[in-house]
């Protein structure tokens, strides 16, 4: 098994569906997260879970909603989303702890293109 | 406001020379710097890291150098070859990442036979 798991890889839905995006991850880590790539920008950070409490969520749309039910998976449930929605959405994972020498260092799933038609 | 700038989209260098990419930031709070690549239809992988404590950082054919008062940091490949070719990600975090990482808009490295 990979590290980092994403299904589906490729999605096409239209603006009034309702679809999942499914994370899994293999390594024991205790962080997931949700990033966003579209064409010509920076990666943007969605959200974060650390120990399967949202920490952050980096005032996302409504229409994108995660859920986290256990350390090693992650949603992102999509309902009512627009065109510029499109792009690819990826997950990944970290062992986040207390001591300093964290380094926030993340291991990424391959990305769930997302089409909004 | 991009607080991690690549100003290039494209580098193109010659394989056997050196590829030198380039890294802005703007957010003092960093404390630790983070190159990914990434090849199409794949996610990110991991590449080397440098602390704000050093300036320098090598791995193999890689190398991170770090100038914190000019906010600058740069990745070496030395020498260049054909699968280098990639979109090469600068990430900065802090606060030992518990806000997840900040990445740049990436530079696309075309390695030339």
């Amino acid at each position: 098994e990979t590290g980092v798991t994403q299904t589906p890889r490729h999605l096409v839905m239209g603006m009034t569906n309702k679809k999942s995006l499914k994370c899994e991850q293999h390594l024991g880590h205790n962080a997931m997260y949700w990033y966003k790539q579209s064409a010509k920008k920076p990666l943007e950070l969605m959200f974060v879970y650390s120990l399967e409490e949202r920490v952050e969520n980096n005032s996302v749309p409504s229409r994108f909603s995660p859920e986290c039910p256990n350390s090693s998976h992650l949603f992102l449930h999509l309902h009512t989303l627009q065109p510029e929605d499109s792009a690819l959405y990826l997950c990944a994972s970290s062992q986040e702890t207390t001591s300093r020498s964290n380094t926030g260092e993340l291991f990424f799933g391959e990305g769930s293109r997302l089409t909004v038609l | 406001d991009q607080q991690v700038k690549q100003n290039s989209p494209s580098l193109s260098v010659q394989e056997g020379r050196i590829s030198i990419l380039n890294c802005d930031y703007t957010n003092s709070m960093f404390d630790y710097f983070l190159w990914y690549k990434k090849y199409p239809a794949e996610g990110p992988t991991f590449l080397i890291s440098i602390s704000s404590i050093k300036d320098k950082n090598e791995d193999g054919r890689f190398t991170v150098f770090l100038n914190k008062s000019a906010k600058h940091l740069s990745l070496h490949i030395v020498p260049s070859q054909p699968g280098d070719s990639a979109v090469y990600f600068c990430a900065a975090s802090a606060r030992g990442g518990a806000d997840g990482l900040t990445f740049g808009k990436g530079t696309h490295l075309i390695i030339q036979p």
